[in-house]
């Protein structure tokens, strides 16, 4: 199993619609919880960081966060062309506190 | 307020040479990490240096080194390279001072081809 698994892609979905990306981990012990966004050949940018159980928003970002079942999640809404990207999941704390663990990525394109 | 800088911006080198590639980390940040990301997957964790001596290491040989200078620069050496060490390197800033959180902040990145 991957210690970060993140919602296979691509993924895509219309100008305006609400695009919800997941990802679950493996260590309980994770602590911090991150999102960042990824050009195509560019470096990743953050976006979110979320620390305890429950919703952090802001501006048209929501991420959500459950450590009971492992699972975080980063809802976008009213989707923009300029979305379009890959989302890293990425967390840290428990067994690799100070570094990140990243997942896959998955591809998001929202088309016009 | 500056972010956090790397150079140079893409190196070509060929199979056996040394690299170094360098970062500077944001202003107030005294934490450097190194990532390697190969096309299509997530970054993966190189090491990071903290008071000048690396603390953590991932699953990387001892071809890949680093250092860590008083002003908190650092530098990421690779010897005998690899055509599997063409990827894109990515330096992160952080802060450990106390109150701060685990927060990375990443670089533009270096593009390595080898030749």
């Amino acid at each position: 199993q991957k210690e970060v698994e993140q919602n296979s892609g691509p993924l895509s979905v219309p100008e305006g619609a609400i695009a919800s990306l997941n990802c679950t981990y493996s260590d309980r012990g994770s602590q911090s919880f991150f999102w960042y966004r990824q050009y195509s050949g560019k470096s990743p940018e953050l976006i979110m960081s979320i620390y305890s159980n429950g919703d952090k928003e802001d501006g048209r970002f929501t991420a959500q966060l459950n450590k009971a079942s492992q699972y975080v999640s980063l809802l976008i809404r009213d989707s923009q062309p300029s979305d379009s990207a890959t989302y890293l999941c990425a967390v840290t704390g428990g067994t690799s506190y100070g570094k990140l663990t990243f997942g896959q990525g998955t591809i998001l394109t929202v088309h016009p | 307020d500056a972010g956090v800088t790397q150079s140079p911006t893409h190196l070509i080198k060929t199979r056996g040479q040394q690299v170094t590639l360098r970062c500077s980390p944001k202003s107030g940040h005294d934490t450097v990490s190194w990532y390697q990301q190969a096309l299509g997957q997530g970054p993966q964790f190189i090491f990071q240096y903290y008071e000048e001596e690396e603390r953590q290491r991932g699953n990387f040989p001892d071809r890949f080194s680093g250092h860590q200078f008083p002003n908190y620069s650092s530098e990421l050496n690779v010897n005998a390279l690899l055509l599997g060490d063409s990827a894109l390197y990515l330096c992160a800033s952080s802060s450990r001072l106390a109150g701060s959180t685990d927060t990375q902040y990443f670089g533009p990145g270096t593009r390595l081809t080898v030749l």
